[in-house]
């Protein structure tokens, strides 16, 4: 498949653990994008890198959260300490990029519990 | 910061009937975009609508953009079982490269 894929689908973590989720952008795609959806929420922005660097991280609800794309293609995100209210989907977007806007093509998302 | 409101928040109708979906802005769109989600999946777009009373057709689906580019609706004809999914409005920002989206509306058609 040639659409953007997300590891682990599903990760279960007690309260304190740190996590470190995976995206796997569409080849090619300079534009990436991490969202939390929350149980019956619509998702929210919370980073996005052009290449390898980190264009905007205002989203990014606490300094427990931290993403990086080294390479410019994969991405993780890691949260360290895990709360409760951590608990969401982590949907990963990517685009072709560039100056105006392209479309964001969405992966499945990785579920994360934390107990 | 924008907020977009989208009504019904649930809708559980059976196949066969026709429905409509709302959403509306604080501010004024800049481009707004439709997706459906489904269940274990991320968001998938629908459609885009730039300009105020645009209306766009996608088979059974109809969205229509307000002409002040503060709402926008998507009427379903027909519905059927398939169309059961999260649909979510969003509004691009512009130069942010990012999207807000609305909470959803969550609709389930009845065979």
């Amino acid at each position: 498949g040639a659409g953007v894929s997300q590891s682990p689908r599903y990760k279960v973590a007690k309260r304190g653990q740190d996590v470190a989720l995976r995206c796997d952008p569409i080849s090619g795609h300079v534009s990436l994008f991490w969202y939390q959806q929350a149980l019956g929420q619509g998702p929210e922005f919370l980073t996005y890198f052009q290449n390898e660097a980190q264009l905007d991280k205002s989203g990014l609800p606490s300094d427990r959260f931290f993403a990086e794309r080294p390479e410019g293609s994969v991405s993780t995100l890691k949260i360290q300490r895990t709360q409760q209210e951590d608990s969401a989907v982590y949907l990963c977007a990517s685009s072709l990029g560039g100056e105006s806007y392209n479309e964001q093509f969405f992966g499945p998302g990785t579920r994360l519990t934390v107990l | 910061t924008q907020l977009l409101e989208q009504s019904p928040q649930f809708l559980s109708i059976q196949e066969g009937e026709n429905l409509t979906v709302y959403c509306n802005s604080s501010s004024v769109f800049s481009s707004l975009q439709w997706y459906r989600q489904e269940p274990g999946e991320g968001p998938v777009l629908l459609v885009t609508v730039v300009t105020g009373g645009e209306v766009k057709k996608l088979k059974r689906l109809t969205f229509q953009f307000g002409d002040a580019r503060k709402d926008s609706s998507l009427h379903i004809t027909a519905a059927q079982p398939g169309d059961t999914g999260l649909y979510l409005c969003a509004d691009i920002i512009q130069g942010a490269q990012k999207l807000v989206f609305g909470q959803g509306t969550r609709l389930t058609i009845n065979p």
